[in-house]
């Protein structure tokens, strides 16, 4: 299996541009996780799917993101407009059957910085 | 609100050593405790998981405890190596909601 894959794995853009962040998870996995990873607050989980349902969207920071899962070979992670406090690198991971039974196989991030 | 504690300093040991890192938890009761094991420029690997009634899991090297009366958990690798040099971050999710939360993570580096 070829591991969770995101894209990009860099992203470079100017305050007020949308970002559009992809995630695949490992097939056969019910659940998906996407995170936040800074210096100062550490790893953060923002939103995540069952089934791809959004189940806990409490720690998405505010309107200005958005997150889907379309089917279950893919999520996006939106960020319009997008602000230089966005700067961070954000991880996607699944899991399958209960979410914390198991653990969780993180994809290798995309490192977003916003100008 | 919810606060996950890790050694915030750096730790350094010696080849061979047993290196113990710390997670310390607060306000609420974790159904499963999670470690993890992060490299430079990658994402979280998971090594081992603790449920809220085991005391001690193990898996080669790596030994877990978990203490509820304490709200702690210890992370132990024995005969400790150079490659076991990354950060090591614990997660808890509550055993009531669906949240997860990590550590800050603790950076270990093991000297030859």
């Amino acid at each position: 299996d070829a591991g969770v894959i995101q894209s990009p794995r860099h992203e470079v853009t100017e305050m007020g541009q949308e970002v559009t962040l992809r995630c695949k998870p490992i097939s056969g996995h019910d659940y998906l996780f996407w995170y936040r990873q800074t210096m100062m607050r550490g790893l953060e989980l923002l939103i995540y799917f069952n089934n791809n349902v959004p189940i806990d969207d409490s720690g998405m920071p505010e309107d200005r993101f958005s997150a889907k899962m379309p089917n279950a070979s893919f999520s996006t992670l939106k960020i319009q407009p997008s602000e230089p406090r966005d700067s961070a690198v954000y991880f996607c991971a699944s899991s399958p059957r209960v979410a914390g039974a198991v653990g969780q196989y993180f994809g290798p991030g995309t490192r977003l910085t916003v100008t | 609100s919810q606060k996950i504690e890790q050694n915030s300093e750096a730790l350094n040991i010696q080849e061979g050593k047993t290196a113990t890192l710390t997670c310390n938890y607060t306000n609420y009761s974790p159904a499963y405790l999670q470690w993890y094991r992060q490299d430079p420029g990658r994402g979280p690997v998971f090594l081992l998981l603790i449920r809220e009634n085991e005391k001690e899991k193990r898996k080669e090297r790596l030994k877990v405890t978990f203490d509820t009366t304490l709200k702690q958990s210890l992370f132990h690798i024995t005969a400790s190596q150079p490659a076991d040099s990354a950060t090591y971050l614990c997660a808890l999710r509550a055993n009531t909601g669906n949240q997860f939360y990590f550590g800050t993570g603790t950076s270990l580096t093991v000297i030859p």
